[in-house]
Parts: structure tokens; sequence; C-alpha cells
């Protein structure tokens, strides 16, 4: 089926530590994904993304992980900011000529002092 | 270079009336996308344009939704007649052909009473 999913709803770090967002997609002709930050307000944001013939891949700050064999993907925030409070979307890109993103449920980030 | 724009920003009607979102998307941005996101929800794909095209509308209620973009380049989605649970917030988004990154507006943030 077409379903992308996240494993925590909310997460609470103290600012400064490290966070780690996940998510689980069910369709494995998928070749595209991508994190997406939304604040209060705003559109989608794009974070990262890292296509299907990719492990790893690292922006500022950010770095994403992406597992084939159990379908998972993951977004790693290193040193999370009061700024980084936001609710965090992955998606998954599905081809077939008209490229069409799925969109998970989201984990609410919120960054303590 | 300017981001995708949506009006109004907020809308409050009765069910049963009929409401519209206005889009434009970023310049030369060939792909238009409107998604429909319910408050604790991912964004859900309602209709995708390839220029003044539909590509895909598999997800649009069409008894009472409808989407249009006559000259490929704004886009204007209706709901006529509007259900309570039509409340969401409305994002419209733009893609350059074979570009994955997509660039969503602000969206419309829609309550129905």
């Amino acid at each position: 089926g077409e379903s992308v999913g996240l494993h925590l709803p909310t997460l609470s770090v103290q600012e400064g530590d490290n966070s780690i967002i996940n998510c689980a997609y069910s369709n494995s002709a998928s070749d595209y994904f991508i994190w997406y930050k939304q604040e209060s307000g705003k559109g989608p944001q794009f974070i990262i993304d890292i296509r299907s013939n990719m492990d790893k891949r690292q922006g500022q700050r950010v770095t994403v992980l992406l597992n084939k064999t159990v379908k998972h993907l993951s977004l790693q925030i290193a040193a999370t900011q009061p700024g980084d409070s936001a609710v965090y979307f992955c998606a998954e890109l599905l081809g077939g000529g008209y490229n069409k993103l799925i969109f998970g449920a989201g984990t609410r980030l919120a960054v303590h002092p | 270079e300017a981001g995708v724009a949506q009006s109004p920003r907020y809308k409050i009607i009765e069910k049963r009336q009929s409401v519209a979102f206005w889009c434009n998307p970023i310049s030369g941005h060939a792909t238009l996308y409107w998604y429909q996101q319910i408050l604790g929800q991912g964004p859900k794909l309602l209709i995708q344009f390839q220029n003044n095209g539909v590509v895909d509308d598999s997800q649009l209620p069409k008894d009472r939704f409808s989407a249009e973009r006559l000259k490929g380049v704004d886009s204007t989605l209706k709901i006529q007649p509007a259900k309570l649970e039509d409340s969401a917030v409305y994002l419209c988004a733009s893609s350059s052909t074979g570009n994955y990154g997509y660039t969503f507006g602000s969206g419309t943030r829609l309550t129905v009473v």
C-alpha cells in the first residue's frame, strides 16, 4: 500500500542534545524520500532528501539515514536548538511518470531550554 | 524568487456553503499540487496538475471538490457544499519538471461551523 508513518508522535529534548526522529514506510518501490519541517501557521519546509541508492546523507546539523531492509528512515538533528521546535514529516515519493509525494503523520519536536 | 502564494489565509464558513481558495505557484513551475492537512495529520494529496492538465485526482472528493488551472499558472480549489469534516489547512505546492523539490505555500486554514 501507500503509507508512510512515524514511530513517535512527540519528542521532547533538551537544548543542545541530539534528536532522532524515526519513520517507517511501506512502499518498497519508492526511490526518494524527503524530510520536511513545519512550523505553526506555515507550510512544510524542505530539510533534506535521500535517494534509495544511498543509506546516509548529511546536511548542516541534520543527517538522514535510510535502511531499505526494514523500510525505515530517521532524521538526526545535532545540537538541537529552540528554533528546531516544529512538526517533522517524512515523505515518500512514488514514481510512475508523475511524481506523487505521500506524507506520514508527523512528529512534534519540543526543545526545552 | 518569490514563494508560492495562497489566499485567503483564513476562512470561516457555515456547512453547506461554498468556498474557493487561490494559489499562485512559483514562476515557471509546471507542476502544482493541492494538499489537505487535517489537524494533527500529515498533508494528503488532493490533486496534481501538470501545466493545465490533471495528472492525479484520485483522492479528490469529486462530488464536492473541484479544482482548475486554466492557463497552467494560477489554480483555484473549490468546495461546494462544505461539510464539517472539510475543516483543515489547504496547502498548495509547486515544482519544476524533473525536480523533486516541492515548495509549499503557507496554506489556507478553513473552519466549517
